[in-house]
């Protein structure tokens, strides 16, 4: 079963609103990822993140990897429509283990 | 297109029928995943290969499932005797030497009658 605990399940939110997710773990990881997928499609890897307080943006989103090693959260900035799907959390250690997943919905 | 493709996109399948499925990575990643993942859940491990070693294989994998990279390059995950438990995407990813960002490819929905 998945060892990661991901949340809010779900978000709705309005065009151009900020929004936040994170992941918590009991486990240590070396490293923390965040994917994307769309309906059908295989995740798309958004944004790798390596040491322990590290905080890396790619566009719009911003990732950090907690001081504990044991959580990180993913923000995305003033959402657009194409942002809705669902947004995986991953942790790495010998092998990769995902949350559940954080369904957004982007009303225009 | 350079990025990792599996083939079939989509296999319906009876109980008890065997299928394959294929999984080409990426040219230069030399490490291969397969992940299994159903509604509303994230993908959950099942085996992952190192050039042609197999390495690892995650205790969902039953003796139903074999899973082979002959040569390095592509890979084919077989199930045998369908169960309809086994309806799920199957997911293939590949990774570079020594970088953990595994890249996936579009996935195979299998769907079990």
């Amino acid at each position: 079963g998945q060892q990661l605990n991901q949340s809010p399940q779900s978000m709705f939110i309005q065009e151009g609103e900020d929004v936040s997710m994170n992941c918590t773990s009991s486990s240590i990881f070396n490293t923390w990822l965040w994917y994307k997928q769309d309906p059908g499609e295989g995740p798309v890897l958004l944004i790798a993140l390596y040491k322990a307080g590290e905080l890396t943006s790619n566009g719009r989103l911003t990732a950090q990897f907690g001081i504990t090693r044991k959580d990180s959260f993913l923000n995305i900035s003033a959402s657009i429509p194409s942002d809705v799907g669902i947004y995986f959390c991953a942790g790495e250690n010998n092998d990769m283990r995902f949350g559940a997943g954080t369904r957004l919905t982007v009303k225009p | 297109d350079t990025g990792v493709s599996q083939d079939p996109r989509h296999k319906i399948t009876k109980r008890g029928q065997n299928v394959t499925f294929r999984c080409d990575p990426i040219s230069e990643h030399n490490r291969l995943y397969w992940y299994r993942q159903t509604l509303g859940q994230g993908p959950e491990f099942l085996t992952y290969f190192q050039n042609e070693a197999q390495l690892e294989k995650s205790r969902l994998l039953s003796d139903r499932f074999s899973a082979e990279r002959p040569k390095g390059s592509f890979s084919t995950l077989e199930i045998q005797r369908t169960e309809q438990g086994d309806s799920a995407m199957y997911l293939c990813a590949s990774s570079a030497r020594g970088v953990n960002e595994q890249f996936f490819g579009p996935g195979t929905r299998l769907t079990v009658l």
